[in-house]
């Protein structure tokens, strides 16, 4: 049981250059998040999904796009990378929400850096 | 979306309880409390979570009062692998609509 599995682990990109990082879940879980920490600060929302085929904006959407075209994989996409978007990106699972909070539970994150 | 406050930091020594308050005074009446756990080059991980009144598990305890405009959470006996970033988060109920504030670092020395 791996749990939330984020590929690749670090990666070094260009600017304008484009990428997708792979988020993998075995928990069958229905909702699905990404986030972006930067150092120092906390993770910031970039995209989620309540489930197969939907997506949503979060707290900082600008320069990302997500498809969740299965229900165990959420994809986050840069189309033209910047130096802004130089960060650790965090991928997260959780039930769906309901009577009572459900954990989210994360993955090791993707290091990126963008020259 | 209530807001949470926390300590930016935290200093401790090894086997003294550590207590770490939160405050969230725009608390919402079906609003749960949970808190994250992160080690440096890790996913958060979730600690424990609450509603009101107190809540224990194996790792720690949390401490809501009546009114829930604040929480705390009590690490009982601390070692230095508790040395961490914890985070309180508010209105975990709809996915999307609660946030990570910068958290408190807490460092263990011996």
């Amino acid at each position: 049981n791996a749990g939330v599995t984020q590929t690749p682990k670090f990666r070094v990109l260009k600017t304008g250059q484009s990428m997708t990082l792979l988020c993998a879940q075995d928990m069958n879980h229905e909702y699905m998040y990404w986030y972006r920490q930067d150092p120092g600060m906390g993770l910031r929302l970039i995209h989620y999904s309540v489930g197969e085929g939907t997506t949503a904006k979060g707290e900082v959407p600008d320069g990302y796009n997500v498809s969740r075209l299965k229900k165990q994989n959420f994809l986050l996409g840069l189309e033209s990378a910047a130096p802004s978007q130089t960060s650790v990106y965090f991928c997260a699972s959780s039930l769906p929400t309901g009577h009572s909070n459900q954990p989210q539970h994360f993955g090791d994150g993707t290091r990126l850096s963008i020259l | 979306l209530a807001k949470t406050t926390q300590p930016i930091s935290m200093d401790s020594y090894e086997g003294q309880e550590v207590n770490i308050t939160c405050s969230h005074n725009n608390i919402a009446t079906n609003d749960y409390i949970t808190w994250y756990q992160q080690f440096p080059s890790q996913g958060p991980r979730f600690i424990i979570q609450g509603y009101k009144t107190k809540v224990t598990n194996e790792v720690a305890s949390l401490f809501i009062p009546a009114d829930r405009k604040s929480s705390t959470l009590s690490l009982p006996r601390v070692s230095l692998s508790d040395t961490a970033v914890y985070y309180c988060l508010v209105g975990d109920r709809e996915a999307g609509k609660s946030t990570f504030g910068d958290g408190t670092t807490l460092t263990v020395k011996p």
